[in-house]
């Protein structure tokens, strides 16, 4: 699978976007963006994944650039609930998932 | 989204005793479940992949003796520390996924935190 590059933090104010970028430049053309977040002592949360359109739910938006060498997750009105730890994987549908070190957004009233 | 349970939340054992953690699928039926552990302030470490019906594959470092994977049906897996010991005090988390192959999320559960003593 493709390594993925997070910012370890990042900060946002509550009722802002908060914009979580991800590099992935070594990405091939049938590996997926998976986006996933975890609240303290909980299960990760599945967010949204995407292959190269954006996509859009109830949760959250994922941009993905033209060369899918980078995605961003965006929230669009976080809250001190969406404070957690954002993790980017890229990965296809057959290999397993496997967890880097995240981005920590901290939502701050 | 669909539901993945683990039971217990949390639990003590002394230290050579063996404890049993359950993962189940509680709204659909999931052909492959993972478990992952992690450490505090550490991201998740994927332990092992289990198929329903077929022997658990895991990965590199981690010993299938010490952790038995059994997914005996669709909706159940478990994992069994035996022997415990204080260095395996960690944060046991599982998910699932319906299909093996396809780009479809994976489901995990709240997790299962285990303090050997």
């Amino acid at each position: 699978d493709a390594k993925t590059t997070q910012p370890p933090s990042m900060d946002c104010a509550e009722g802002r976007a908060a914009n979580l970028p991800c590099n992935h430049s070594t990405i091939s053309g049938n590996e997926y963006v998976y986006w996933y977040r975890q609240i303290h002592s909980q299960g990760p949360q599945y967010i949204i994944h995407g292959l190269k359109n954006n996509e859009t739910n109830e949760m959250a938006s994922l941009i993905i650039t033209e060369d899918r060498k980078s995605s961003t997750l965006i929230l669009p009105h976080a809250t001190l609930r969406d404070t957690a730890v954002y993790y980017c994987i890229v990965k296809t549908g057959a290999n397993n998932l496997f967890f880097g070190t995240g981005t920590r957004l901290t939502v701050i009233p | 989204g669909a539901v993945v349970s683990q039971h217990p939340s949390w639990v003590i054992c002394k230290s050579g005793t063996s404890v049993k953690i359950e993962c189940r699928s509680l709204d659909f039926q999931a052909t492959t479940m993972f478990w992952y552990r992690q450490f505090p302030k550490q991201s998740l470490m994927l332990m092992a992949t289990s198929n329903e019906g077929s022997k658990a594959t895991y990965e590199q470092g981690v010993e299938k003796d010490k952790f038995l994977i059994n997914h005996a049906s669709l909706t159940l897996s478990t994992l069994t520390v035996t022997s415990a010991h204080p260095e395996d005090s960690s944060f046991y988390i599982c998910s699932a996924k319906m299909y093996r192959d396809r780009n479809t999320e994976a489901f995990f559960g709240q997790g299962t935190r285990l303090t050997v003593v």
